[in-house]
C-alpha cells in the first residue's frame, strides 16, 4: 500500500529539548516536503526536496533542519524547540516525471504530527 | 509566483441546502488547482482537482468545483450539504514554474452544517 509515514503522531516536549519527527514514503517520490498548519494560516510550507541531498528552505524554515541522505526519509530537526513551534506538522510527496517536472497531480499527505512545545 | 485567496474563513449551511466555497487564485503559469478536506483531527483528504482538462470538475462526496480561468477563480459547490461536510476546507494551487513552492495553501474555509 503506497504511504507516507509520520512519526511521533503526537509529542508533547519542552522548550530547548532537541526532536526529530519522521517521514517515510515507499512510493519512490523525488520530491518531499514538510508544512505546518496553524489556524487561520493554512499550510505554510517548512522545507521541501527535491531529490537525495537536495533541500531548499519554503516559506518559514526558521527554526528547522532536514535532511534527505536517502530517497525515502526525510526528518524534521528542530534543535531548540520553541512554544512559537507548537503546531500540526505534515509531510508530503510528489513524484517527479523523469527528467522533467513535478507530476501536476496529487500530493500525498502523511497522517500529520501534533508537536506541542512547553 | 502563485497564491490563493479563500474568501470566507467560516461558511454556515443548515443541511439539505446548498453549499458554496469560494476561492480565488493567481498563479503567473498554467495552474493545477485543488481543493483538500481536513475533519477534524484527521489528515488532508483530497475532494477534487483540475489539471488543464475539464473546466467543471467533479469530486467525492457529490462536490464539485468550476475553474474560470477569466475570473480566476475555482469555487467549491455542493447541491445539498450534509452533516458529514462538516469540516475544514482548503484551496491549493500549484503552478509548474521555476521556484521552491509545488503547493500554495489557502488560510481555509470551516463548513459548518445546521440541522
Amino acid at each position: 500500500e503506497a504511504q507516507v509515514t509520520q512519526n511521533p503522531r503526537y509529542l508533547i516536549t519542552v522548550t530547548g529539548k532537541k526532536l526529530t519527527v519522521t517521514c517515510s514514503q515507499n512510493m519512490n517520490h523525488e520530491y518531499m516536503s514538510w508544512y505546518r498548519q496553524d489556524p487561520g494560516l493554512g499550510l505554510r510550507q517548512i522545507y521541501y526536496s527535491m531529490n537525495v541531498e537536495v533541500t531548499d528552505k519554503g516559506d518559514v524554515p526558521e527554526g528547522y533542519k532536514v535532511s534527505r541522505k536517502e530517497k525515502r526519509n526525510f526528518p524534521l530537526i528542530l534543535e531548540s524547540p520553541s512554544p512559537n513551534q507548537t503546531s500540526l506538522y505534515f509531510c508530503a510527496t510528489k513524484p517527479r516525471l523523469a527528467g522533467g517536472p513535478l507530476v501536476p497531480d496529487t500530493q500525498y499527505f502523511g497522517p500529520g504530527t501534533r508537536l506541542t512545545v512547553l | 509566483a502563485q497564491s490563493v485567496t479563500q474568501l470566507d474563513s467560516h461558511v454556515s449551511v443548515s443541511e439539505g441546502t446548498p453549499v458554496l466555497l469560494r476561492c480565488n487564485y493567481s498563479s503567473s503559469y498554467s495552474p493545477s488547482l485543488f481543493w483538500y478536506v481536513q475533519h477534524p483531527n484527521k489528515g488532508l483528504q483530497l475532494l477534487l482537482k483540475y489539471t488543464s482538462a475539464a473546466t467543471l470538475v467533479k469530486g467525492i462526496n457529490g462536490f464539485e468545483a468550476e475553474f474560470k480561468k477569466s475570473e480566476t477563480s475555482f469555487h467549491l459547490t455542493k447541491p445539498s450539504a450534509h452533516m458529514s461536510d462538516a469540516a475544514e476546507y482548503f484551496c491549493v494551487v500549484s503552478d509548474q514554474g521555476p521556484g521552491r513552492r509545488a503547493l500554495t495553501f489557502g488560510s481555509g474555509t470551516r463548513l459548518q452544517v445546521q440541522p
